[in-house]
């Protein structure tokens, strides 16, 4: 019974596209994050939602953006996608924001053509 | 700002010897320090965490991190290593003021292990 779930795991599109990504937790965990991955593997925090309120917001282009239709659930929508959009997308939960761990989806790799 | 060093991209050791993966750290205020384990195509897996109390904190599959506030370190330790510990490992710090819920993240070390 997988924790935190993403869907698609890969992902394979062309430039100027739209794209989503989804992901679910059957933690019930508040917290949840999406995290960039590039390809050096450095991680980069994106975006936090805690009760579906956004709590932190990065310098992120806003052709990103995320929406969490209830605590379970926030899912990723990028327009317009550019080639340096090509990384893993990791989805992530906490119990608490602060001092609780994450816990980390499997990942989706867009590949953008 | 909050920053993580890891200061070792590679880390190689024998099967069964002692092994330590480095980690600095800066933040205002008093952190919350974590450790992540990767492997190839997988998420980041917690390891350990420390957040008061005992310098020296326990974790998963034998690995412990001793949290020391004057060098700014939280080093992750294990006695024996294992074949199977070969994978990218992350340390991760949040800080006790503001940004609830940010981490930052070291760039992170790929540790080898050879049998």
């Amino acid at each position: 019974d997988t924790a935190v779930s993403q869907t698609p795991k890969y992902l394979v599109t062309q430039m100027g596209n739209d794209k989503s990504i989804k992901c679910e937790q059957n933690l019930g965990h508040d917290t949840m994050y999406w995290y960039k991955q590039d390809s050096k593997k450095f991680l980069k925090i994106m975006f936090s939602y805690n009760n579906k309120e956004l709590i932190i917001n990065e310098t992120v282009p806003n052709r990103f953006s995320p929406k969490s239709p209830d605590k379970a659930h926030l899912n990723l929508h990028i327009n317009s996608l550019e080639l340096g959009d090509s990384a893993v997308y990791f989805c992530a939960s906490s119990q608490e924001a602060n001092t609780g761990e994450l816990f980390f989806g499997e990942g989706s790799r867009l590949t953008v053509l | 700002a909050q920053s993580v060093a890891q200061p070792e991209d590679q880390v190689n050791v024998a099967e069964g010897n002692p092994l330590t993966v480095k980690c600095t750290y800066s933040v205002s205020g008093n952190p919350y320090l974590f450790w992540y384990v990767q492997y190839p195509n997988r998420g980041l897996q917690f390891l350990l965490k420390y957040i008061t109390g005992d310098n020296l904190v326990k974790g998963s599959y034998g690995f412990e991190a001793e949290f020391n506030k004057s060098q700014t370190s939280f080093h992750l330790k294990k006695p024996s290593a294992l074949v199977s510990d070969s994978a990218l490992y992350f340390c991760a710090v949040r800080s006790t003021l503001g940004n609830a819920g940010k981490s930052t993240f070291g760039d992170g070390t790929t540790l080898t292990v050879k049998p």
